[in-house]
């Protein structure tokens, strides 16, 4: 089936510490994968998203490479901020298919 | 554009009790879903339309009815809420749901509360 595996949270990092959240995933066709964001009391905001292998996604800082030899797509950020404070959605969608597949979520919690 | 809208913002329901969750885009979109989000397990898919009659269960279609009479609406009827049923819920809309690159957008989502 189609499934998308994130790590366990709650993360705490200090500021301008850098921050990887691994993503890996299971799909029964070619995927598009995504990073999504949620801030407190909000919904989910696309971070960044890659549709073919090898691309890199990035935005605010934040990276994310679709690597499809190790099925993953890991977020990365050199130098997290208090504002980065939120919980992290790894996402795929089939470029055949007709839903979304979402992770569990990752918190991160970012210290001054 | 106002984007995805959902009212109401909250909803406190007694056991029984039925009642639909409004959601609304102006973006002219295709695809438009429902999920569930609960502690620990992310976010589940309730259902989704792929355009206007046009629906489909996702992974946790019970107790829970939809329609799409109308490209920018897309309510979520719950028949007799269970306490099972607390939950936030969101909806979320993408411009196609062909080729898989359309990134879905997300309202401000509901937080239910079945007693």
């Amino acid at each position: 089936g189609n499934s998308v595996t994130q790590m366990e949270g709650p993360v705490t990092l200090s500021e301008e510490a850098f921050l990887t959240i691994n993503c890996t995933y299971t799909a029964t066709g070619y995927p598009s994968l995504f990073w999504y964001v949620q801030y407190p009391g909000e919904g989910l905001q696309l971070l960044l998203k890659a549709t073919k292998a090898d691309d890199k996604g990035s935005n605010k800082g934040f990276e994310a490479t679709y690597r499809k030899e190790t099925t993953s797509f890991h977020l990365e950020k050199g130098s997290v901020q208090v504002s980065d404070s939120a919980v992290y959605f790894c996402a795929l969608t089939l470029n055949t298919g007709n839903q979304f597949y979402f992770g569990t979520g990752t918190s991160l919690t970012v210290i001054p | 554009n106002a984007g995805v809208t959902q009212t109401p913002k909250f909803q406190v329901l007694k056991t029984g009790q039925s009642m639909t969750l409004q959601c609304a885009q102006d973006m002219n979109h295709e695809y438009m879903s429902w999920y569930r989000q609960d502690p620990g397990m992310g976010l589940r898919l309730i259902h989704y339309s792929v355009g206007a009659g046009i629906t489909d269960q996702g992974e946790v279609p019970n107790g829970y009815n939809v329609s799409r009479s109308t490209t920018e609406d897309f309510p979520l009827r719950l028949l007799s809420a269970a306490p099972s049923q607390t939950s936030v819920y969101f909806c979320a809309s993408s411009y196609s749901y062909r080729g898989g690159k359309g990134e879905q957008y997300f309202g401000p989502g509901t937080r239910l509360t079945v007693t």
